[in-house]
């Protein structure tokens, strides 16, 4: 089974829509991040999260919000989708610093019509 | 904006020639990080070259630093058709919060 998984893979919503994107671990992992990737393009930092009670802005963290329900799951949420936040979206973890390798679950590929 | 920088952007070679990517950076860093990511997928590491390290191997992938230029290469000996996908660096510094990931090479092997 996958360490990080992303749920939904897929998801086509509506402008004004609220939506929730969810992402669990079974590394064991303190730090989980939330990324958006735009076509052609590198990864952006949307949030992070050094553990439960530590949540981060990142470098596009407008319009975006996010919960560490447990040390295993952090989930990122759109609270009125619009067509620009169509992207991918991945959920990576790491140990304990900001230096350390980072695992990657496979992505949510998100449609704002 | 990103730190990386990948040269090239895109790279398009044969099965069995030898593929090299370039990365830049802008800040000191503790560590520099490849990955590789197929099409639409999430990112795979690659290898990771600390800052006192200047060259690094892992079976048909190369790495070599040089902090003074603040740069590093990605070498990928005899591709295959399997090696097709988005290769991006990411520099590691303690003072910063995650890595900074740069805007991928796309690499196209050829059969």
């Amino acid at each position: 089974d996958a360490d990080v998984t992303q749920t939904p893979r897929n998801r086509i919503t509506k402008t004004g829509k609220r939506i929730m994107l969810e992402c669990s671990q079974t590394k064991g992992h303190d730090r989980m991040y939330w990324y958006r990737q735009d076509p052609g393009l590198g990864l952006q930092l949307i949030y992070y999260s050094f553990d439960v009670k530590d949540i981060n802005k990142g470098e596009i963290s407008d319009g975006y919000s996010v919960s560490r329900q447990a040390q295993a799951k952090f989930s990122l949420s759109l609270e009125s989708a619009i067509p620009n936040q169509t992207a991918l979206y991945f959920c990576a973890t790491s140990e304990t610093a900001s230096t350390d390798t980072q695992y990657f679950g496979p992505g949510t590929r998100l449609t704002v019509l | 904006s990103q730190q990386g920088e990948e040269d090239p952007q895109a790279l398009s070679i044969q099965e069995g020639e030898n593929a090299t990517m370039n990365c830049s950076y802008k800040t000191s860093i503790n560590n520099l990080q490849w990955y590789r990511q197929n099409s639409g997928r999430g990112l795979v590491h690659l290898i990771l070259i600390r800052s006192n390290e200047r060259e690094k191997h892992s079976g048909r992938l190369r790495v070599t630093l040089d902090t003074s230029k603040k740069s590093s290469s990605l070498l990928i000996t005899a591709s295959r058709a399997a090696d097709t996908a988005s290769y991006f660096c990411a520099s590691g510094n303690t003072g910063r919060r995650a890595l900074t990931f740069g805007s991928g090479t796309r690499l196209q092997v050829q059969p």
